[in-house]
């Protein structure tokens, strides 16, 4: 069965620091994965996905997430946070078992970026 | 234009009330979903669409019944909730659903249900 795992449920930043969000992935195949973020009160919006191709995928907002294969991760990372990127984020693989077309996604981590 | 809107933005009803949550896009997308979130918790999938047919029912009870008039529309019926199903109700459209596909979800800002 397909499964994403965020290992933080916080990650505390200061502006201007790089940051990284966590996200390990367990598939059966090629992983179709995504990112994409919540803030509060608001629905999800999508940042970057990886299909094939470059494992650098750069995204909105300046994110970008590094596909690896052997680590099966596809952490989200940023070169200098902001305030404004303090939100909820959630990795989501794509379910090729039985509600294909579903994303899986995973419990969410809380970025906090501190002036 | 990668907008999905969603009405009304809070619904507060009672337990015999009926109510419907209105979904629209006009991105051209034929797929559509529902979606429920509690707080700090991931969106859970209720309903699939695809091409107007439903395509998944997770399971979801009866109180609760889609709708797909058109490719643009998705409405979401309520009929004897539980308090327990207030929540943030999401919904979503992408261009397709196919195995193959590799589209991503566009989300609406989310309907705030409480139930009483």
């Amino acid at each position: 069965a397909q499964s994403v795992a965020q290992p933080e449920d916080q990650v505390n930043v200061a502006e201007g620091n790089p940051l990284t969000v966590k996200c390990t992935y367990s598939v059966s195949g090629n992983p179709y994965l995504f990112w994409y973020v919540q803030y509060p009160n608001r629905g999800l919006q999508f940042l970057l996905k990886y299909i094939t191709g470059d494992n650098l995928v750069k995204g909105s907002y300046g994110f970008e997430a590094e596909f690896n294969k052997s680590q099966t991760s596809f952490h989200l990372k940023k070169p200098s946070a902001l305030v404004s990127d303090s939100a909820l984020y959630f990795c989501a693989v794509r379910d090729y078992g039985g509600s294909q077309g579903n994303l899986i996604f995973g419990k969410g981590t809380k970025l906090s970026v501190k002036p | 234009d990668t907008e999905v809107t969603q009405t009304p933005k809070h619904l507060v009803m009672g337990m015999t009330n009926k109510k419907s949550l209105k979904c629209e896009q006009h991105m051209g997308h034929r797929a559509m979903y529902w979606y429920k979130q509690k707080a700090k918790k991931p969106p859970e999938l209720m309903f699939v669409y695809s091409y107007e047919k439903l395509s998944i029912n997770e399971s979801v009870p009866s109180r609760f019944s889609p709708e797909c008039p058109n490719s643009s529309l998705l409405n979401l019926h309520l009929h004897a909730l539980q308090p327990e199903d207030s929540a943030l109700y999401l919904c979503a459209s992408s261009q397709d659903i196919g195995l193959a596909g590799s589209y991503e979800q566009y989300f609406g800002p989310g309907t705030r249900l409480t139930v009483t």
